[in-house]
């Protein structure tokens, strides 16, 4: 257990919808980074928040966005869902946004869009 | 640019038999981080073993050891003895500063313990 939890477990939306995923860091952690994993596939990072403020992007496009709490808690908001965005969306935390340490993940999210 | 490379797709064993799991890392960092982490088919990933580029000594810790050699760029992981419990997928996992504070993960390789 790494403390590191996500809600909701699994969501079925349509195409063009609009979801948000939540995650709680783990005690003491200032981090969140949020990562998508297609069926198969490594996980791909999308993008971190380090102190409520977005701290590195991958290559995801604008209607990706989140934010982070002052309790250090984060959200995953997709806009305009498409097919592709069916994923497992993985959230870690990490002890400081300084990209060595070590990333504790949570149980994830699964996304499917219809 | 950042890749990480795992060849093997999937492994078998039957119980008690050792397995070793392959990684290659491309990187421009001078200082990086190496990680694997374990995928069991509940989702979630857990945290196994970090490995920081400054240090290569090799390490045993359980059942788990590693084998960290800078001048191949390659990163493996062995398993000994194991078990049906250790059957899921294994990622190997790169980390830097220079990366953007991101984790780039290879494609993972399943392993599959037959009892």
């Amino acid at each position: 257990e790494t403390g590191v939890t996500q809600s909701p477990t699994h969501l079925i939306k349509t195409r063009g919808q609009q979801v948000t995923l939540r995650c709680s860091s783990q005690s003491g952690h200032n981090t969140v980074s949020w990562y998508q994993q297609a069926l198969g596939q490594g996980p791909q990072f999308i993008f971190q928040y380090y102190r409520e403020e977005e701290n590195g992007r991958g290559n995801f496009p604008p209607r990706f966005s989140g934010l982070q709490f002052p309790n250090y808690s984060s959200e995953l908001n997709v806009n305009a869902l498409e097919l592709d965005d069916s994923a497992l969306y993985l959230c870690a935390s990490s002890l400081d946004g300084v990209g060595t340490d070590t990333q504790y993940f949570g149980p994830g999210t699964r996304l499917t869009v219809l | 640019a950042q890749k990480v490379t795992q060849a093997q797709t999937e492994i078998s064993v039957v119980e008690k038999e050792d397995v070793t799991l392959d990684c290659v890392y491309e990187t421009r960092d001078t200082t990086y981080y190496l990680f694997w982490y374990k995928q069991p088919p509940s989702g979630e990933l857990v945290f196994l073993i970090r490995r920081n580029s400054f240090d290569e000594q090799n390490e045993i810790s359980g059942r788990y050891s590693w084998n960290f050699q800078k001048s191949t760029s390659s990163f493996n992981f062995t398993i000994t003895a194991s078990q049906v419990v250790d059957s899921a997928v294994y990622f190997c996992a790169l980390g830097g500063k220079a990366a953007g504070n991101k984790l780039t993960f290879g494609g993972g390789t399943r392993v599959l313990v037959k009892p």
